[in-house]
């Protein structure tokens, strides 16, 4: 079974703060995707990145794919209360493999 | 347009219960697919199926069924329910299998088996 590990697993911050949430693997992915998930809610993708090193933004939301492949951060500038939620990485190692997803990371932004 | 819509929101059953969960999505989507969600495990895919007649087993699939009959509803039974299927049920729905396309999901099923 392939791992993917989110780091940290818990993050408590004041509005207007930084943070850096990290989603890293052993193996290479072919493409990965970030979601996030309110409580009583599934999960709605947010960004989908395929290649390495690209930086992809929503807004205050920065999105990053590591060179070699394995590994992914998110970035959220000037954290909103809105931004409150558990955000989770889904890798997928090779087309026609299974999305792997990992443990998630939650988020709470306090005004 | 609803998406993908599940019931019930909520179950409590006792041990060796059955039930069936359902899942219904009306995006003309081939692929739907079952996970669990448990705290620090992320989600857990359970049964997939890549059409209408076409199913099968995910990462966790033992002490569930599924059957696809049709495009639009993909359910999930529990035979006997066992306290350790105590979880939040995702059901999810794309255009196409194991691809980046977008995933959509319903609000889930929490069940509780006591």
């Amino acid at each position: 079974t392939q791992l993917l590990e989110q780091s940290p697993q818990f993050l408590s911050i004041q509005e207007g703060e930084n943070l850096t949430v990290y989603c890293n693997s052993s193996s290479v992915f072919s493409s990965l995707q970030w979601y996030r998930q309110e409580p009583g809610e599934g999960p709605v993708l947010l960004v989908t990145v395929v290649t390495g090193g690209e930086v992809k933004k929503l807004k205050r939301l920065t999105f990053q794919f590591g060179d070699a492949r394995k590994d992914s951060s998110l970035h959220i500038t000037a954290a909103q209360p809105g931004d409150t939620g558990l955000y989770l990485c889904a890798g997928l190692y090779n087309a026609g493999n299974m999305l792997t997803f990992g443990g998630g990371t939650r988020l709470m932004v306090k005004p | 347009n609803a998406g993908v819509t599940q019931t019930p929101k909520f179950q409590v059953l006792k041990t060796g219960q059955s039930m069936t969960l359902q899942c219904a999505q009306d995006m003309n989507h081939e692929y739907m697919s079952w996970y669990r969600q448990d705290p620090g495990m992320g989600l857990r895919l359970i049964h997939y199926s890549v059409g209408a007649g076409i199913t099968d087993q995910g990462e966790v699939p033992n002490g569930y069924n599924v059957s696809r009959s049709t495009t639009e509803d993909f359910p999930l039974r529990l035979l006997s329910a066992a306290p350790s299927q105590t979880s939040v049920y995702f059901c999810a729905s794309s255009y196409h299998p194991f691809s980046t396309d977008t995933q959509y999901f319903g609000p889930g099923t929490r069940l509780t088996v006591l």
